[in-house]
């Protein structure tokens, strides 16, 4: 079946770098545009990095320019979030999403992975 | 970007009827036909209930609505249930790649 599955989160130390990565299953990969959604703790939620079917345009939240980095490896099914400099605002589950073909949406989101930023 | 607004809470009987705004600016809600809607219940992953403002994928019961006005969004829910007791945010897209999501509204089944 259709499944996003992310891992790589943990407790990091202020400063310090972690990546995500995430497994897409039961559907073409390279056919779907592909973002990481964040939620802070009792908060709302946030886009924070986009990145297109091929990987040639990607975006981010302002919040997060400049220390996180999305690619994508359609040969291996796999969307990574690279985040260096993690400030304790950064404590979050990470969500993988799924752009919906045709239209800009999430249709598909996996169970997440939190990173707790602390010292 | 600012988080669009959502009221914190809204609540109803079983059987009832309830809305739920998502109010943008200019340069989302109103520029775009990409509003989207979720549910979460806690501890779990989003699920999208609407996108292209009311379209419904599938397995999403037609009791789900959504429709949009200017700057606001709206998602009804008729025939309210137990089940439908989540969080429920609304999503825009905003140009540029960029998605901006509300800041959540507690439907409560009363």
């Amino acid at each position: 079946q259709v499944q996003l599955v992310e891992s790589g989160g943990g407790l990091v130390k202020p400063g310090g770098s972690l990546r995500l990565s995430c497994a897409a299953s039961g559907f073409i990969f390279s056919d779907h545009y592909m973002s990481w959604v964040r939620q802070a703790p009792g908060k709302g939620l946030e886009c924070v990095a986009y990145i297109s079917t091929s990987g040639s345009t990607i975006d981010y939240a302002d919040s997060v320019k400049g220390r996180f980095t999305i690619s994508r490896d359609n040969a291996k099914n796999s969307l990574y979030l690279q985040m260096n400099r993690l400030r304790v605002e950064d404590t979050a589950v990470y969500y993988c999403a799924r752009g919906l073909w045709g239209s800009a949406a999430f249709d598909i989101w996996g169970l997440g992975t939190m990173v707790t930023v602390s010292s | 970007q600012s988080a669009l607004t959502q009221p914190r809470s809204v609540s109803g009987s079983p059987g009832q009827s309830v809305t739920i705004s998502c109010t943008g600016t200019n340069s989302d809600v109103a520029f775009y036909n990409y509003v989207s809607w979720f549910q979460q219940h806690p501890g779990k992953a989003p699920k999208l209930m609407i996108y292209d403002v009311s379209k419904r994928p599938s397995g999403v019961p037609d009791r789900f609505s959504g429709s949009k006005s200017g700057n606001t969004a709206s998602l009804t829910i008729s025939g309210l249930q137990a089940e439908d007791e989540a969080d429920y945010y609304c999503c825009s897209y905003a140009g540029s790649y960029t998605y901006v999501f509300g800041s959540g509204t507690k439907v409560t089944v009363l």
